[in-house]
């Protein structure tokens, strides 16, 4: 059983498209994030979902945009990319927002933009 | 604003030797602390999560603790195996997780 999957797990795109990335759990989770991971291995959250709700959005350029239908998928939408954009994206879901079961980590989707 | 340090960056062990890694943080008002595993090319493993009234967490050759006063935690791991190679990541829960850059672990057989 997946606890937190994502699609797709590899992307590439040429710069200046718009692509997707979708993350689904199944643990009945009410908090949702997007961590990106650059090049370097750092790992730096982008966005928190509550019950579907925004609450943090991390000085992300407005190009990216999550959307959650549920509260059990949060997805993210990335308009015009820039090279500088490549990077593995991660899905993570905790049981609230103090996350005082720890957090739970999707795969990863691995964007390259050339 | 939290920081999270893990020091060393990188280690390199024989197969057999018990080892620490460290991290430290800068605001000690955290909910919780988990220590992750990630593989090359994978996503993380969460290996032991420690709430803040917590001191200490055992899982098998694991056991991290955590020193909230002084914004340190630690991960033993004991008996180290080549199977343990990866990288080990800290992340400190202040309303969301923040990363250590991680240690880069290599046992040699």
């Amino acid at each position: 059983d997946t606890a937190v999957s994502q699609t797709p797990k590899y992307l590439v795109t040429q710069m200046g498209n718009d692509k997707s990335i979708k993350c689904e759990q199944n643990l009945g989770h009410d908090t949702m994030y997007w961590y990106k991971q650059d090049s370097k291995k750092f790992l730096k959250i982008m966005f928190s979902y509550n019950n579907k709700e925004l609450i943090i959005n991390e000085t992300v350029p407005n190009r990216f945009s999550p959307k959650s239908p549920d509260k059990a998928h949060l997805n993210l939408h990335i308009n015009s990319l820039e090279l500088g954009d490549s990077a593995v994206y991660f899905c993570a879901s905790s049981q609230d927002v103090m996350a005082s079961g720890g957090g739970f980590f999707g795969p990863g989707t691995r964007l390259t933009v050339l | 604003k939290q920081e999270v340090t893990q020091i060393p960056a990188a280690l390199s062990v024989p197969e057999g030797e018990n080892l620490v890694l460290n991290c430290s943080f800068t605001d000690s008002a955290i909910y919780n602390l988990q220590w992750f595993r990630q593989d090359p090319g994978k996503g993380l493993t969460s290996l032991l999560l420690i709430q803040s009234s917590q001191r200490e967490q055992t899982s098998g050759r694991l056991n991290a603790s955590l020193d909230k006063s002084s914004g340190r935690s630690t991960l033993y791991i004991a008996a180290s195996q080549p199977g343990d190679s990866a990288t080990y990541l800290c992340a400190v829960n202040f309303n969301k997780f923040y990363f250590g850059s991680g240690t880069k672990l290599n046992v040699k057989p």
